[in-house]
């Protein structure tokens, strides 16, 4: 029972050029998160999906875009990366009961 | 609306004294409270959660908090610190009966050190 997992865990780009990150949960939940963590800020909702099939936009969208593949995965695309998408990302998934979020490791993307 | 508010962005504590991390929340309904902790490049791990089941939460590693509602509080405390609880540490609200639409809102996080 690996949780959920991440891919990359590191990655640098170039500005203007795109990238997919991946995740994955085997624990069977059907809302899943993506939120970028950048210093003093705690961390902000960039997209989320509440079940297979549908996605929705949080705090901090713009410069994103989301699939939601299947009940297990859910990416998150830059389609031409800025600097000020340098962060750490972070993707959870959570419990039907009281909305507990279970987190990947994490993603650390640096935009140059 | 929910907001959390964590006072203090960093604190700095003596290796076995108290540990005490301010969360206040804002929520129209009746919230369900989160601690989680964060370890240096690491993802986020709850620490303990209420649930309205019981006011005083114990979690993990030792850390307790309690929820008061005439406060709107639910710090978290560890009554002897370990060099091992330097982190960061967020709270976070959702609401009760929440819906798929509902979202978690997180503090901006305090990060906890331990002197020698």
């Amino acid at each position: 029972n690996a949780g959920v997992t991440q891919t990359p865990k590191f990655q640098v780009l170039k500005t203007g050029q795109s990238m997919t990150l991946q995740c994955a949960q085997d624990m069977n939940h059907n809302s899943m998160y993506w939120y970028r963590q950048d210093p003093g800020m705690g961390l902000r909702l960039i997209y989320y999906s509440a079940s297979e099939g549908t996605t929705d936009k949080g705090e901090v969208p713009n410069g994103y875009n989301v699939s939601r593949l299947n009940k297990r995965e859910f990416s998150l695309r830059l389609e031409s990366a800025a600097p000020s998408q340098t962060s750490v990302y972070f993707c959870a998934s959570s419990t039907p009961a009281y909305n507990e979020q279970f987190f990947g490791p994490g993603t650390r993307l640096t935009v140059l | 609306a929910q907001s959390v508010t964590q006072l203090g962005s960093h604190v700095s504590v003596s290796e076995g004294a108290l540990v005490l991390l301010r969360c206040n929340y804002s929520s129209s309904v009746p919230p369900y409270l989160f601690w989680y902790v964060q370890y240096p490049n690491q993802g986020l791990q709850l620490l303990l959660k209420y649930t309205s089941a019981a006011t005083l939460v114990k979690g993990i590693n030792g850390f307790e908090a309690e929820f008061k509602k005439s406060e709107t509080s639910f710090h978290l405390t560890k009554p002897s610190a370990h060099m091992s609880d330097a982190a960061e540490y967020f709270c976070a609200v959702t609401p009760q009966g929440y819906s798929s639409a509902s979202k978690i809102i997180f503090g901006s996080g305090t990060r906890l050190s331990i002197r020698p």
